[in-house]
C-alpha cells in the first residue's frame, strides 16, 4: 500500500536540543496527522492539522500543513529524553476517514544524554 | 473516560489457522478502523466500521473481514492465516465523522 515519504529515517541528538523532520506526498490530504509510538504501544496523536498553511502548537511541539497539502513538518523544541520515540506523519482525506489514514514509515528519534 | 483496549495482547498461530482479535472504542467514539503493522513500517490501513457497516477498505484481500456491534465494539478475522499475516494489528477509534483517530495498544500476531 502507499507510504508517505518521511524524513530522516533517524536521527541522533543531544539533550536540550531542537528537532526537525518532515513528511512528503504526490497525494493531496485534508487532513495532516502527526503520532508518537513507543515500544510495545499503539501510537499516541499528537497534533492535528486540518487548513492548508496551519501552524499549530502542542506543548514544546509544532506542527504546520504545507501549502500545497502535500506535505507537513513537526519541530521539537528543547528535546528531553521522554521525546524518545518513533513519530509518524499520516494523512486522512475523505470525511469520516473512510478511506483511512495513509502513514509514513517514521522517523526514530533518539536522544543522547 | 476509557480507551481504546484491545484482546488478546499476543497470539501464535500456525498457518492456515483463523484468528479472531477484538477491539472496545473510547468511550462515545462510534467509529473504528483497523490497521495491520509490520516490523519497521507505518500502519496500513484495512477496513473502517461506522454504524456496524464496512465503511471504507484498504487493499487487503477478503480474507480480512470485520464486524462492529452496537456497542461500537469491533473484531477483525482473518481466515487461511499465512505466514506475512505476522504483524502487530492496530485498532483505532474515532467520533462520527472525524480524521483524528485514537489508537489502542494493538495485538501482536504471530504466525508459524
Amino acid at each position: 500500500g502507499q507510504q508517505l515519504n518521511q524524513s530522516p529515517q533517524s536521527m541522533f541528538i543531544q539533550e536540550g536540543e531542537d528537532v526537525s523532520m518532515n513528511c512528503t506526498s504526490s497525494s493531496i490530504f485534508n487532513t495532516w496527522l502527526w503520532y508518537k509510538q513507543d515500544p510495545g504501544e499503539g501510537p499516541v496523536l499528537l497534533i492535528a492539522l486540518y487548513k492548508a498553511g496551519e501552524l499549530t502548537s502542542n506543548g514544546r511541539l509544532t506542527a504546520q500543513f504545507g501549502i500545497t497539502r502535500k506535505d507537513s513538518f513537526l519541530n521539537i523544541s528543547a528535546s528531553i529524553p521522554s521525546d524518545v520515540g518513533i513519530y509518524f506523519c499520516a494523512g486522512g482525506n475523505s470525511g469520516g476517514g473512510a478511506d483511512g489514514l495513509t502513514f509514513g514509515k517514521g522517523t526514530h528519534l533518539i536522544i543522547q544524554p | 473516560e476509557t480507551g481504546v483496549t484491545q484482546s488478546p495482547t499476543h497470539l501464535i498461530k500456525t498457518r492456515g489457522q483463523q484468528v479472531t482479535l477484538r477491539c472496545s472504542s473510547q468511550s462515545g467514539h462510534n467509529t473504528v478502523s483497523w490497521y495491520q503493522q509490520a516490523l519497521g513500517q507505518g500502519p496500513q490501513f484495512i477496513f473502517q466500521y461506522y454504524r456496524e457497516e464496512e465503511n471504507g477498505r484498504g487493499n487487503f484481500p477478503p480474507r480480512f473481514s470485520g464486524l462492529q456491534f452496537p456497542n461500537y465494539s469491533s473484531e477483525l478475522n482473518v481466515n487461511a492465516l499465512e505466514l506475512d499475516d505476522s504483524a502487530l494489528y492496530l485498532c483505532a477509534s474515532s467520533p462520527g465523522t472525524s480524521n483524528e483517530q485514537f489508537f489502542g495498544p494493538g495485538t501482536r500476531l504471530t504466525v508459524l
